[in-house]
C-alpha cells in the first residue's frame, strides 16, 4: 500500500490562502490521490481526487507534479469553517492516516 | 434525500456484551466500509464489502462480525472478543468500480459512538 507523510498541523489567518503538502513516494501507476475533510464527531467529507497535473472545483485545487510524489491540496480564502482535518490518500484501497489538522485564526 | 444513517449516534455497553451497530444506505452503492476512529487517530478499517453476501477483513477485523444480506444494509457487531471497543465507529459506502473523477469517493454516515462501561 502506498503510503503518505502530511504535516501533523497547520495555522492560518481567515482570508489567507493555505496549501497543505503530502508526499507519497511509492504512489503506484493506478493510484488516484484524494483529499478528505472532517469535522470533530463526523465522517470525513470528499474534497477533491486527482491523477496527474492540476484539479479544481468548486472548494479547492490539487497540484500534482509529473511524477506524482506529491501533492498540494490548495484551499483558497480559508474561513473559520474550514478548521478542520484534512486527510491525504492514494489507492484504492484508501488508508487514513492521522491527516493535518488546520486551524483558521481571525 | 440520499444517503447514510447510523443508528444509534450515542450507545453504552457493559463489558462482556455484544452490541450490533445499524448503517442503512440508500444511495444504490454497491460498496460499503466499517471504520474506526480513536481520539486524535485517524480512521482504521474493520470490514468492507463489494457485494452483497460477501465481504472482506480490514486491518482490525478482530472482534467484530459483519454481515451483508442487503445492498442496502452493512450491520456491524462488536462482540465481546474485542478488547478495547470504545471509539467512533463509522460507516461509509461508494459506487464500486467505475473510474471517474469521484472514484474514491466515499460518502461517510454521521457515525456512532460507543463506551464499554
Amino acid at each position: 500500500l502506498a503510503k503518505t507523510t502530511q504535516p501533523i498541523s497547520m495555522d492560518s489567518y481567515e482570508g489567507q490562502e493555505v496549501n497543505i503538502t503530502c508526499s507519497h513516494n511509492n504512489i503506484a501507476t493506478n493510484d488516484y490521490i484524494t483529499w478528505y475533510q472532517q469535522f470533530p464527531s463526523q465522517g470525513p467529507r470528499f474534497i477533491i481526487q486527482g491523477y496527474k497535473t492540476k484539479v479544481t472545483n468548486e472548494v479547492a485545487s490539487l497540484f500534482i507534479p509529473a511524477d506524482r510524489k506529491s501533492s498540494t491540496l490548495s484551499l483558497p480564502r480559508v474561513s473559520l469553517s474550514d478548521t478542520a482535518v484534512y486527510y491525504c490518500l492514494v489507492g484504492p484501497p484508501l488508508v487514513f492516516g492521522k491527516g493535518t489538522r488546520l486551524s483558521v485564526i481571525a | 434525500d440520499g444517503g447514510i444513517t447510523q443508528s444509534p449516534k450515542y450507545l453504552f455497553r457493559k463489558e462482556g456484551q455484544n452490541v450490533t451497530l445499524s448503517c442503512e444506505q440508500n444511495l444504490n452503492h454497491d460498496a460499503m466500509y466499517w471504520y474506526r476512529q480513536d481520539p486524535g487517530q485517524g480512521l482504521r478499517l474493520i470490514y468492507y464489502s463489494q457485494i452483497v453476501n460477501d465481504f472482506q477483513k480490514g486491518d482490525i477485523a478482530e472482534g467484530y462480525s459483519v454481515s451483508r444480506e442487503k445492498k442496502e444494509s452493512f450491520p456491524l457487531t462488536v462482540t465481546s472478543a474485542q478488547k478495547n471497543p470504545t471509539a467512533f465507529y463509522l460507516c461509509a459506502s461508494k459506487v464500486a468500480g467505475s473510474i471517474s473523477s469521484s472514484y474514491n469517493e466515499q460518502f461517510f454516515g454521521p457515525g456512532t459512538r460507543l463506551t464499554v462501561l
